[in-house]
């Protein structure tokens, strides 16, 4: 059975731009969610999806964003980056959601110069 | 919000002895304890799991511990090899549904 796949696993970016990042859960898994991890703050919850929909938001600014399509792959965005916005992005999928028995993938490092 | 704290932050351990990671948590309402192991380079990974009506539990090497009045929550790890040199980290779910997570302990296992 195939794990959380995410694409990229690197990406460099400057400040002010845009960046989409994806994440394909495990095969009948229909809860995706997104954490931010960085050596300050730690593994810190962004938001979670459960068949198309949001169903738990972390305490980020809008500029974070995100959406599930119909096959329960998401994307997550994040608009005009700051260089704070530097971390590793994890994408875990679950057959429940609500943060039980989460399936992490290797994540996306996204450097903002 | 919940807030869960974790100690130690570091932890070294000579091969075959036992390891013990501590957390506490805020939220009365959590009713859910998982711990993650983190290996260089790769996402986290369920090591075990704890609901709140289950005092201990135990996988092999490994076992959790919860006390609920006191609100904090146990990781032993028996007969360490090097192989269990990670991080770990330990979460709780709060009211809604979110996972909180502890910062993490580095655990180094010498041989």
């Amino acid at each position: 059975k195939a794990g959380v796949t995410q694409t990229p696993r690197y990406l460099i970016k400057t400040r002010g731009q845009q960046v989409t990042l994806s994440c394909s859960p495990i095969s009948g898994h229909r809860s995706v969610s997104w954490y931010q991890q960085t050596p300050g703050q730690g593994l810190q919850f962004l938001f979670e999806y459960f068949s198309e929909t949001q169903r738990n938001k972390g305490n980020f600014p809008g500029r974070f964003s995100g959406r599930q399509f119909s096959n329960s792959r998401s994307e997550m965005n994040v608009s005009t980056l700051e260089l704070g916005d530097s971390a590793l992005y994890l994408c875990a999928s679950s057959l429940t959601g609500y943060g039980e028995k989460l399936f992490f993938g290797s994540g996306t490092q996204l450097s903002v110069l | 919000g919940e807030n869960v704290e974790q100690h130690p932050s570091t932890l070294s351990v000579q091969e075959g002895d036992s390891a013990v990671i501590k957390c506490t948590y805020s939220d009365s309402a959590s009713n859910y304890f998982p711990w993650y192991k983190q290996e260089l380079g790769k996402g986290p990974q369920l090591i075990i799991d704890i609901r709140s009506n289950v005092g201990e539990k135990k996988d092999q090497r490994i076992a959790v511990t919860l006390n609920k009045t006191a609100k904090h929550f146990s990781l032993h790890i028996t007969e360490t090899q090097p192989e269990d040199s990670a991080v770990y980290f330990c979460a709780a779910t709060d009211s809604w549904g979110k996972l909180q997570f502890g910062a993490g302990t580095q655990v180094v296992v010498t041989p």
